[in-house]
């Protein structure tokens, strides 16, 4: 079974530039979620979905960020414009449902704003 | 008070001892309990889920989860120098008509030393 996938692995910009991250999440796994891992810190929930629609954006900075799950499959997470304190390892990962069940992460994407 | 605790650490421990990694948790609600491993550079890997008071085995790996006492650990028998690696514990509340979480401490960093 194919995990997670996810690209670009690295990206580099500079602030007030815009970067755009793309995830591809286990196949039958009807839950997306968007996290931000800031160096030595948990992963912080951004954003998730159920199928296309979004279930819970509470943290999503929608000043900046934007994310968008067309078809209920793959998923798009936007930055624009970008803040050095964006720099951080953006993952995506997914789950068989809301329902507690596992959640399983992809590689991430490494971002570095100067 | 953070909503999923853990010491940052580094917990050392000689190859082949016992690593006794510890999680204490805010909200009495939280349903189910999950640790991941996350080596340096690398995504979070689900190694252990537990659902209910008591312990739970899998391979060298126990889990030990007292809910009464919003406590859970993890425990590492014969410790390896694979498994130096930081350990996140996630905590997990789901209740009907909101979104489910997922909260991450900031996870403990294990060395094991030769």
């Amino acid at each position: 079974e194919a995990g997670v996938a996810q690209s670009p692995r690295y990206k580099i910009i500079e602030k007030r530039q815009s970067v755009a991250f793309w995830c591809n999440p286990i196949s039958g796994h009807a839950t997306l979620y968007w996290y931000q891992q800031i160096l030595g810190q948990g992963p912080k929930l951004l954003i998730q979905f159920q199928n296309n629609g979004v279930v819970d954006d509470s943290q999503l900075p929608k000043d900046r960020f934007s994310a968008e799950r067309l078809k209920g499959v793959d998923s798009t997470l936007k930055i624009q414009p970008a803040k050095l304190e964006d720099s951080a390892v953006y993952l995506c990962a997914s789950s068989l449902s809301l329902a507690g069940y596992e959640q399983y992460f992809g590689p991430g994407t490494r971002l570095t704003v100067t | 008070q953070k909503e999923v605790e853990q010491n940052s650490g580094p917990l050392s421990v000689p190859e082949g001892a016992i690593a006794s990694l510890n999680c204490t948790y805010s909200d009495r609600g939280s349903q189910s309990f999950f640790w991941y491993r996350q080596y340096s550079g690398k995504s979070p890997e689900l190694i252990m889920s537990i659902y209910s008071n008591g312990d739970k085995e899998d391979g060298r790996f126990t889990a030990q989860l007292n809910k009464a006492s919003q406590y859970v650990s993890l425990l590492i028998r014969d410790s390896q120098p694979s498994d130096s690696a930081t350990y996140l514990c996630a905590v997990w509340r789901w209740d009907t008509g909101t979104a489910s979480k997922l909260t991450f401490g900031t996870g403990t960093r294990l060395q094991v030393t030769l």
